[in-house]
């Protein structure tokens, strides 16, 4: 079945130090890719996408690009900063015409000063 | 603010007892979703409408699980003969017909005694 497989955090990182968070995926057909954040006490928020192969979301700082061929969609920033803690999720959607989201796991970056 | 609203965001509830939790969408937003996140994992689909139909519901939404949304705007997912295992984060989203971005709403937090 479709699956969504991320980096286990949690991931401790420095100020300004890279961020890698790699997430693969299964999934019939050609599906949507989203990255959703959610800081501490808060709910889940866009935070980029990309629709088809090659295209590269970016926000923030971060980005992230349709990997179709590896299917993958791994998350990176160069210069991380504390307000950037949170956990990441990875999402594609699963196919079909409506866009149903299937998350992976999560993972927590931890960033300290 | 006009993003998604849940209520309540907090229920605590003893076993057995029925619980119902509401969701507004953005407005103008024809899809609405329903989310369970535990701790530690990314949110679970456990149904999604479009306008008042259900289309679709998870095989984690037993038959205690209700969701309604009568006029195509707000949604209700009702809970009977809660169990402890129904303790989680019941998150609600919604998006526009054709887009794949999803808005989530805050959450309710379901603690069942």
């Amino acid at each position: 079945g479709n699956s969504v497989t991320q980096m286990e955090g949690p991931v401790t990182l420095s100020e300004e130090a890279f961020l890698t968070i790699n997430c693969t995926y299964t999934a019939t057909g050609y599906p949507s890719l989203f990255w959703y954040v959610q800081y501490p006490g808060e709910g889940l928020q866009l935070l980029l996408k990309a629709t088809k192969a090659d295209d590269k979301g970016s926000n923030k700082g971060f980005e992230a690009t349709y990997r179709k061929e590896t299917t993958s969609f791994h998350l990176e920033k160069g210069s991380v900063q504390v307000s950037d803690s949170a956990v990441y999720f990875c999402a594609p959607t699963k196919g079909g015409s409506w866009g149903k989201l299937q998350f992976g796991a999560g993972t927590q970056v931890v960033v300290t000063p | 603010d006009t993003g998604v609203s849940q209520d309540p965001r907090h229920k605590i509830t003893k076993r057995g007892q029925n619980v119902t939790f509401r969701c507004d969408p953005i407005s103008e937003h024809n899809r609405l979703y329903w989310y369970r996140q535990t701790l530690g994992q990314g949110p679970e689909f456990l149904t999604y409408f479009q306008n008042e139909a259900q289309l679709e519901k998870s095989r984690l939404l037993s038959d205690r699980f209700s969701a309604e949304r009568p006029k195509g705007s707000f949604s209700t997912l009702e809970i009977q003969r809660t169990e402890q295992g129904d303790s989680a984060m019941y998150l609600c989203a919604s998006s526009l017909l054709g887009l794949d971005e999803q808005f989530f709403g805050p959450g309710t937090r379901l603690t069942v005694l």
